[in-house]
């Protein structure tokens, strides 16, 4: 079975703070994918970065950044100097090849970030 | 650019009544699901479909029904709807598992069953 936790409810944080969100997964499978979507208060969901359980390597792009630690099976997502505009909810995913396809999706993380 | 498609953005329907919620993609994907999301929680899986004539039921499946006739369409039907079927509905679609199985989602439908 599969199982993404994210234990942190909300968050908020002021403007220019960096901020963490957290992310543990759990699979038997050793070929799986993680994500990362965001849904702002529009509502839509929009996929972030996808990283496959063989690319360790952490990610940067812009103001986000990715830690992936297969070792603590965790998958953090970091915010560097937050804007208003990343006021969102923020969804880890876990996709594994062995279960036909199916994501499963942690309950996600309310950011508020204020300025 | 259109991506996933799905209409009608917002529905009040009555207990009892039914309807079809529309979803189509130009993506090619071979997957397409439906999900859930309720005010304030995550994603639930409805049902899903690896391709055309092929679907299978999600975590929540009862009230529902869908069909997958083409590739690019996979209607959800509720039938006799109840008010815990207010919900939030998203359609989405990928590739599937063995090219890393990004979804892609609509814009989500806002149903309200009064």
């Amino acid at each position: 079975a599969q199982k993404v936790t994210q234990a942190q409810t909300e968050i908020s944080v002021v403007e220019k703070e960096d901020v963490t969100l957290d992310c543990v997964y759990e699979t038997r499978d050793t070929t799986y994918y993680l994500f990362w979507y965001k849904q702002p208060p529009s509502g839509e969901l929009v996929f972030l970065i996808r990283r496959n359980s063989f690319d360790e390597q952490n990610e940067i792009s812009g103001r986000y950044s990715w830690n992936f630690q297969k070792s603590t099976s965790s998958f953090n997502f970091t915010i560097t100097a937050s804007q208003v505009v990343d006021s969102a909810v923020y969804f880890c995913a876990l996709s594994a090849n062995t279960n036909a396809g199916k994501s499963t999706f942690g309950d996600g993380t309310t950011l508020t970030v204020k300025p | 650019n259109a991506g996933v498609t799905q209409t009608p953005k917002f529905r009040i329907l009555k207990i009892g009544q039914s309807m079809t919620l529309q979803c189509t993609q130009d993506m090619n994907h071979n997957y397409m699901y439906w999900y859930r999301q309720d005010p304030g929680m995550g994603l639930k899986l409805i049902y899903y479909s690896v391709g055309a004539g092929i679907t299978d039921k999600g975590e929540v499946p009862n009230g529902y029904n869908v069909s997958r006739s083409t590739t690019e369409d996979f209607p959800l039907r509720l039938e006799l709807a109840a008010p815990s079927q207010t919900s939030v509905y998203f359609c989405a679609s990928s590739y599937g598992p063995s090219t890393g199985n990004t979804i892609y989602f609509g814009e989500g439908s806002w149903l309200t069953v009064v």
